[in-house]
């Protein structure tokens, strides 16, 4: 599976959009790109998917360039609840089984 | 529709001793996961089922045992637990077997081995 690289932390401010980029350089071809938040004290949620150019639902936009080798997730006008890790996974079908690696994500952090 | 839920939210284990971590899930998913997340760290997955009656090893399977024999239920049993096993652990469930597929996890159980 391929390997992601995110920011460790991120802050921002209420009202601010923010973006949080992810590297996968080894991504393959049958991969999709897949994106998770976390709060403290719970399991982590899913918030987007893609597979390529553009991606938009009501919490989140997720923007792939065409070499797919990286991805950012965008929130906008993130508020205090959005304080969270946020974690990128790469993967794709596996005839072999179902393993899916989460790195250390990206721990936002929005102040007042 | 309670999605996947575990049981008990908190444990505190002495060292030896054996335990079983509960896992349910109501959305017809063949697939179950169990992972388990230390201190700042992200998830790692311990064992794995593609459906009843399979199971497999994910990225740190020693000192766990799994049985799949529902589609609902995935239980993780720890043999003898060590403090090393000290750590919170969540169970997941998806639709499909690929990774492609989003993920719905349960709010995870904290598990202290003293």
């Amino acid at each position: 599976l391929a390997k992601t690289t995110q920011p460790i932390s991120m802050d921002s401010y209420e009202g601010q959009e923010v973006n949080i980029t992810c590297s996968h350089n080894n991504i393959a071809t049958n991969d999709y790109i897949t994106w998770y938040q976390q709060f403290p004290s719970q399991g982590p949620r899913f918030i987007i998917q893609g597979y390529k150019t553009k991606v938009t639902n009501e919490v989140a936009s997720l923007f792939i360039p065409a070499d797919r080798k990286s991805s950012t997730l965008s929130l906008p006008r993130v508020s205090l609840s959005d304080t969270a890790v946020y974690y990128c996974l790469v993967g794709a079908s596996n005839t072999g089984g179902f393993k899916t690696i989460f790195g250390a994500g990206t721990r936002l952090f929005v102040k007042a | 529709n309670a999605g996947v839920t575990q049981t008990p939210k908190f444990q505190v284990l002495k060292t030896g001793q054996s335990m079983t971590l509960q896992c349910a899930q109501d959305m017809n998913h063949e697939y179950m996961s169990w992972y388990r997340q230390d201190p700042g760290m992200g998830l790692r997955l311990i064992h794995y089922s593609v459906g009843a009656g399979i199971t497999d090893q994910g990225e740190v399977p020693n000192g766990y045992n799994v049985s799949r024999s529902t589609t609902e239920d995935f239980p993780l049993r720890l043999l003898s637990a060590a403090p090393s096993q000290t750590s919170v652990y969540f169970c997941a469930s998806s639709y499909g077997g690929d990774s492609n597929q989003p993920q719905h996890f349960g709010d995870g159980t904290r598990l202290s081995i003293l």
